[in-house]
């Protein structure tokens, strides 16, 4: 079975540029999640979607963060427009409903911004 | 806030067991103890996880103490793919609750000498 895909693995940006980060998950999940992971704040929720329908929307990314999920097996990031505070790796993870605790990672998109 | 406490670091060698404890003394009765692993340029992988009986699957032995207060991941015949930042945590698990913050602190980090 395959894992939890992201594309790309490694971004660099200028700031103020417009960035999209891809995610598929695993074939048959209904929940995905969409984190940031820094070494100083660890893994921070971005966003969280149920069968599709957006559950959670971390508060504090609202601005210029918006995820998507157009399709039970492709979701997008967009940052837009990016800063150099948002040099992180970006993961997505997705679960079965009902096991939301059992997640399974992507590798994770390295984003450098400049 | 962690309510974990585990070693920085721990070392073993290709073929032993090693024993990754975890400290959780103040554990609510709905908390499930979870177990994730991180590698370098990696998203953080499941391992196990267990309420309030040892559990055993393909990758650890979970070993969990009657009052719940600790426990121990065991990993046998260690190979240096073992070698991780492994992750203890707490969290409610169930469809209903909604979605939990993942805090991964430090977790121990373990070495594989050949």
């Amino acid at each position: 079975d395959a894992g939890v895909t992201q594309t790309p693995r490694h971004e660099v940006a200028e700031k103020g540029q417009t960035i999209i980060l891809k995610c598929e998950p695993v074939s048959g999940h209904n929940d995905l999640f969409w984190y940031r992971q820094t070494k100083i704040q660890g893994l921070e929720l971005l966003s969280y979607f149920r069968s599709k329908s957006l559950m959670e929307d971390g508060g504090a990314f609202k601005d210029r963060f918006k995820a998507e999920m157009l399709n039970s097996s492709f979701s997008t990031l967009k940052i837009q427009p990016t800063e150099p505070k948002d040099s992180a790796v970006y993961l997505c993870a997705s679960s079965h409903w009902g096991l939301q605790d059992t997640q399974y990672f992507g590798p994770g998109t390295r984003l450098l911004v400049l | 806030d962690a309510k974990t406490t585990q070693p920085d670091s721990m070392e073993s060698t290709e073929g032993e067991t090693v024993h990754l404890p975890c400290s959780h003394a103040t554990i609510s009765g709905n908390e499930y103890i979870y177990w994730y692993r991180q590698v370098p340029l990696q998203g953080p992988e499941y391992v196990t996880h267990g309420l309030q009986q040892n559990t055993t699957n393909s990758m650890a032995f979970l070993a969990i103490a009657s009052d719940r207060k600790s426990s121990t991941l065991i990993l046998t015949h260690v190979s240096l793919r073992d070698a991780a930042v492994y992750h203890c945590i707490l969290r409610v698990a169930g469809g209903n609750t909604g979605y939990q913050n993942f805090y991964f602190g430090k977790g121990t980090s373990l070495t594989v000498i050949p």
